[in-house]
């Protein structure tokens, strides 16, 4: 098992543009989520799944779009890079909310 | 507005001593508590967790003790080892959504 896997490990974007974080789990998980982390505020939760087709907002969704369409894979989109989403994002997954989650190793993304 | 606060930032502790490391919630709904360790450039990995019906969870060098009545938690960690350095995060679950701690800096020296 390859466990949660993320892609890219590093991005450095302008501002205003887009792009797609990857996230893959091989491990049948119905529950998947995005943090990100920055210093001092540890992991906030931006989208989450509880299954396909099924997504819904965290703590801070916004400039942030997801959707779910198969149970192993969970992009999250940046519409509009902002200087403000520069940060490190986490992907998870586990098979309910209240389970051990499985992170991934992250992406470090930088806005400019 | 943290749900989850961990008011200690860093925390050295000599090699083969207790580690406590605290946390404190301010929402009642939450029903399920737990602890994530992260190394430098990884992902958080599972350390440990508690139910809200319990008051303590033990996993061989790791308990977790939960008090209700105060909202807070603890994780002790006996006996410290080097590779416990690293930063510890509490979490806590409610309705689908996990709130994370800003983290606490475990150095174990040596």
């Amino acid at each position: 098992n390859a466990g949660v896997t993320q892609t890219p490990k590093f991005q450095v974007l302008k501002t205003g543009q887009s792009m797609t974080l990857q996230c893959a789990q091989d491990m049948n998980h119905e529950y998947m989520s995005w943090y990100r982390q920055d210093p001092g505020m540890g992991l906030r939760l931006i989208h989450y799944s509880v299954g396909a087709g099924i997504t819904d907002q965290g703590e801070v969704p916004n400039g942030y779009n997801v959707s779910r369409s198969t149970t192993e894979d969970f992009p999250l989109r940046l519409l509009s890079a902002a200087p403000s989403q520069t940060s490190v994002y986490f992907c998870a997954s586990s098979f309910t909310s209240s389970d051990t989650q499985y992170f991934g190793p992250g992406t470090r993304l930088t806005v400019l | 507005d943290q749900q989850v606060k961990q008011n200690s930032p860093s925390l050295s502790v000599q090699e083969g001593r207790i580690s406590i490391l605290n946390c404190d919630y301010t929402n009642s709904m939450f029903d399920y508590f737990l602890w994530y360790k992260k190394y430098p450039a990884e992902g958080p990995t599972f350390l440990i967790s508690i139910s809200s019906i319990k008051d303590k969870n033990e996993d061989g060098r790791f308990t977790v003790f939960l008090n209700k009545s105060a909202k807070h938690l603890s994780l002790h960690i006996v006996p410290s080892q080097p590779g416990d350095s690293a930063v510890y995060f509490c979490a806590a679950v409610n309705d689908y959504k996990l709130s994370f701690g800003a983290g606490t800096t475990v150095t174990v020296r040596a």
